[in-house]
């Protein structure tokens, strides 16, 4: 089948830390994965994606790289700021799938100043 | 461009009343999604729409229905609603043509049953 796991949060970090949040996925299909960010009292956008194995997805600071020999897309940032709190999303969809798309459950980061 | 609209934004029922979720894109987009969004459980699929004149359940359908009114319109309806029903709502859509990749979400609505 298909699913998205990742790391429970919520997650406090100090300005300027390192970031990681952890994804693993199972997948019927080759998939394409995402992370989708959730700011306070608003809906879901796409932060970044990557279609294929190897690629990096980047935008606005943060990576994440499609690793399919571990079935992982782990989001990195290498300094976080406070405008970073907000709740962060691994997707995936396959063309198996059709247009269905498979959310994690979602970790919430606060970074204080 | 508007993107996803959504309305109400916020909503209170009593148990076993009735409401209808509306939801629009004026992307052109194909398919059409209603979420809901409960702490500690992600988003869940209730139901979608790959295209026009085609709807199919999702993970927790049961209590709702859906229309497709046009390429643009999904709606969401409670008929009776239930506190298990309290949550945030959210509609989302995609082009689903090849290349495409990005969902896009509406602003949600957020549901209080008493």
């Amino acid at each position: 089948g298909n699913s998205v796991t990742q790391m429970e949060g919520p997650v406090t970090l100090s300005e300027e830390a390192f970031l990681t949040i952890n994804c693993t996925y199972t997948a019927t299909g080759y998939p394409s994965l995402f992370w989708y960010v959730q700011y306070p009292g608003e809906g879901l956008q796409l932060l970044l994606k990557a279609t294929k194995a190897d690629d990096k997805g980047s935008n606005k600071g943060f990576e994440a790289t499609y690793r399919k020999e571990t079935t992982s897309f782990h989001l990195e940032k290498g300094s976080v700021q406070v405008s970073d709190s907000a709740v962060y999303f691994c997707a995936l969809r396959t063309w198996v799938t059709g247009n269905q798309f498979y959310f994690g459950t979602g970790t919430s980061l606060t970074v204080i100043p | 461009n508007a993107g996803v609209t959504q309305t109400p934004k916020f909503q209170v029922l009593k148990t076993g009343q009735s409401m209808t979720l509306q939801c629009a894109q004026d992307m052109n987009h194909n398919s059409m999604y209603w979420y809901r969004q409960d702490p500690g459980m992600g988003l869940r699929l209730i139901y979608y729409s790959a295209s026009e004149g085609t709807t199919d359940k999702g993970e927790v359908p049961n209590g709702y229905n859906v229309s497709r009114l046009n390429k643009r319109e999904f709606s969401l309806r409670l008929e009776s609603a239930a506190p298990s029903q309290t949550s945030v709502y959210f509609c989302a859509s995609f082009q689903g043509a090849v290349g495409s990749y990005e969902q896009y979400f509406g602003p949600g609505t957020r549901l209080t049953v008493t």
